[in-house]
């Protein structure tokens, strides 16, 4: 079963600034099946990046996703206010689902 | 516009079984490839994917959890059931229901979810 390991546990940044998450796989996984979401506190998951690259639906291109075989990267270009939030990784292999422990962007 | 919304007991004592519906709309789960899954929460923690069934009605199960969960559907009536035996209070968590579409392996939409208390 795969682990996927999410980094850092909490990223403190001011709005406007960069930030970068790292999902790191426990083995080679497809990019295909890599997933991003973002959850805000009292709400739902939202997706915000399916197959490693592509945006969802609705979701602004400050939102990217990139990586291959065993690490993946969530970056937000500039932060806006409601960015902050926790963003777990999700992987689909063999018929499951993972999701990773989840990194918190939290207003410094 | 696709809307799922679960709905259960709020509250469960230790070794009953919880039901869980999940009642869905804008979709339909006869449409080839299209799944709704079950994915949970307890406070303050992760996301642990929990099952999932697609509609030609093949079934997925979290290994760890696998002989606790049973998930059904009733195509006409828009609906997803998950029951879970034996409930402890570990299994205390909010319970999301989403829809997988046939496009990708992520959950695109999801339920507001629904928090279980396990407790005597």
């Amino acid at each position: 079963e795969i682990v996927l390991t999410q980094s850092p546990g909490t990223l403190s940044l001011s709005p406007g600034e960069r930030a970068t998450l790292s999902c790191r796989a426990s083995q080679s996984v497809s990019s295909s099946y890599l997933a991003w979401y973002h959850q805000k506190p009292g709400q739902a998951p939202r997706l915000l990046i399916h197959g490693a690259s592509s945006r969802a639906t609705g979701i602004p291109d400050r939102f990217s996703g990139s990586g291959s075989g065993t690490d993946f990267t969530l970056t937000i270009s500039r932060l806006e206010p409601e960015d902050f939030a926790v963003y777990y990784c999700q992987h689909y292999d063999n018929s499951l689902w993972t999701f990773g422990q989840g990194t918190k962007v939290e207003i410094k | 516009q696709i809307t799922l919304k679960e709905s259960g007991p709020t509250l469960v004592k230790p070794t009953q079984t919880l039901t869980l519906t999940c009642t869905f709309s804008g979709f339909s789960l006869s449409t080839s490839g299209v799944g709704v899954g079950w994915i949970r929460q307890p406070p303050g923690k992760a996301l642990e994917w929990l099952a999932l069934i697609y509609w030609d009605d093949d079934k997925r199960y979290s290994p760890s959890l696998k002989s606790r969960l049973t998930i059904t559907k009733d195509t006409s009536k828009n609906q997803v059931v998950l029951t879970m035996t034996n409930m402890d209070p570990v299994d205390t968590a909010t319970y999301y229901c989403a829809h997988r579409p046939y496009t990708m392996t992520a959950f695109d939409y999801w339920g507001q979810g629904t928090l279980v208390t396990v407790s005597s």
